[in-house]
């Protein structure tokens, strides 16, 4: 099975710009989570989807948001991008059924922020 | 909120002998998953061991092993016969079972060196 893929790899925007995002997870997995990792904070959740519906979130503004489609591709978006979300955006994805599975995680977008 | 504390930001260990990773954690849940992910250079997280709260014995995967402490919180990794190739951060995660869908939190992280 091919793993999690994202794209793009690598992006360079300025601030107050808007950036997509894509996950495209596992065959057959449905549920995708977005986590943000920069050098200050770590690796921080974003959100989470399963079946085309938000099912968690993280403590993030709003310019931060996603959606899924029926295919379980994911895309994330950043409105009115800021310096500090400057980051390595990292997908993973899951069945959903929760608990102990497994999240595979794709290899990320590195996303600059001039 | 939960939190994952890892103290050790470096750990330096000779191929072949065994390094310990430390994560504590805090909770007031009563059952939960803790993980091991391993994040070489090329960024790609790749998951290491897992271990259920509800099982008292302690997860191995090969040449890795982890001492699961409830009580205590305590959630230790051990990388028995160290190789090149171990060289990584390692980011100890926990996951509960309330507002849990698809999250993860993650400890800051050790940065293990290898030395031949």
């Amino acid at each position: 099975k091919a793993g999690v893929t994202q794209t793009p790899r690598y992006l360079i925007k300025t601030r107050g710009q808007q950036v997509t995002l894509s996950c495209s997870p596992i065959s057959g997995h449905r549920s995708v989570s977005w986590y943000q990792q920069t050098p200050g904070q770590g690796l921080q959740f974003l959100f989470e989807y399963f079946s085309e519906t938000q099912r968690n979130k993280g403590n993030f503004p709003g310019r931060f948001s996603g959606r899924q489609f029926s295919n379980s591709r994911s895309e994330m978006n950043v409105s009115t991008l800021e310096l500090g979300d400057s980051a390595l955006y990292l997908c993973a994805s899951s069945q959903g059924q929760g608990g102990q599975e497994t999240q595979y995680f794709g290899p990320g977008t590195r996303l600059l922020v001039l | 909120a939960q939190t994952v504390t890892q103290s050790q930001p470096e750990m330096s260990v000779q191929e072949a002998e065994t390094v310990t990773l430390s994560c504590t954690y805090d909770t007031s849940e009563s059952d939960y998953y803790l993980f091991w992910y391993k994040q070489p250079p090329s960024r790609q997280m790749i998951l290491v061991i897992r271990q259920e709260a509800y099982k008292q014995q302690n997860a191995t995967e090969n040449r890795f092993s982890v001492n699961f402490q409830k009580a205590a919180k305590s959630f230790s990794l051990k990388i028995s016969d160290s190789q090149l190739g171990d060289a990584a951060m390692y980011f100890c995660a926990y996951r509960g079972l309330t507002d849990s869908w698809g999250k993860l939190q993650f400890g800051a992280g050790t940065q293990v060196v290898v030395t031949p």
